[in-house]
């Protein structure tokens, strides 16, 4: 079964700066796609950046932007240029591609994000 | 991406009762999804819905205590049966679209 591992419970960074999020994950696919979610404090779940595995440029959403390494199955999330909005809790989460049948998230235990003003 | 709608928002329940919570699309989707996430913990699936079959429910989830509806491709409830206050979570429906999923607000749910 596909695990995913979120080693940093809790991770701080002052406003404006850079910060990255670290998840690993274990699975014996060659296809699959990785996410990140974020969930501020109003509970909404929020997709942050998606990242099929077959390629192999890294994804980028603005401030947001990805280190894929397979090989290593790592998929650590960068948030450059920190803003208060971004203070959440953040979810990795493994899905297997639609040809594999069950399309259900497997996600890892969250990172608490806090920026420092 | 869909907007989600999730009813109620909230609900304090007395234990022994059932709450059903429903799930609102904008658009028509194949697949659904039902998720709890317990106090302080991560997301966990508890079934997927599609239009016109049974709910698949995850190990650990049965139909008697979480039973399912999908009448149609837009709507999907979730009733939490016989409840007890181990049942107090967040509850989220999500729906499929171009193999990413995207949540609703959630029902938080405290059973007193």
């Amino acid at each position: 079964a596909q695990t995913v591992t979120q080693s940093q419970p809790e991770m701080s960074v002052q406003e404006a700066e850079t910060v990255t999020l670290s998840c690993t994950y274990d699975t014996s696919e060659s296809d699959y796609y990785l996410f990140w979610y974020k969930q501020p404090p109003s509970r909404q779940m929020i997709l942050v950046i998606r990242q099929e595995a077959y390629k192999q440029q890294n994804a980028t959403e603005n401030r947001f932007s990805v280190n894929f390494q397979k090989a290593a199955k790592s998929f650590s999330l960068k948030i450059s240029d920190s803003q208060l909005g971004d203070a959440a809790m953040y979810f990795c989460a493994y899905r297997r591609p639609p040809w594999e049948g069950a399309q259900k998230l497997v996600f890892g235990q969250g990172t608490r994000l806090t920026i420092n003003p | 991406s869909a907007v989600i709608s999730q009813k109620p928002s909230r609900d304090i329940c007395q234990r022994g009762t059932s709450l059903t919570i429903q799930c609102q699309v904008d658009s028509q989707v194949t697949m659904m999804f039902w998720y709890r996430q317990q106090p302080g913990q991560s997301l966990t699936l508890i079934a997927t819905a599609n239009q016109g079959s049974e709910a698949t429910y995850e190990s650990g989830f049965v139909i008697d205590k979480f039973p399912i509806s999908r009448p149609n491709l837009t709507f999907s409830t979730l009733t939490v049966s016989n409840m007890s206050p181990e049942d107090s979570s967040i509850y989220l429906c999500s729906v499929d679209v171009s193999e990413t999923q995207y949540f609703g607000p959630g029902t938080r749910l405290l059973v007193l």
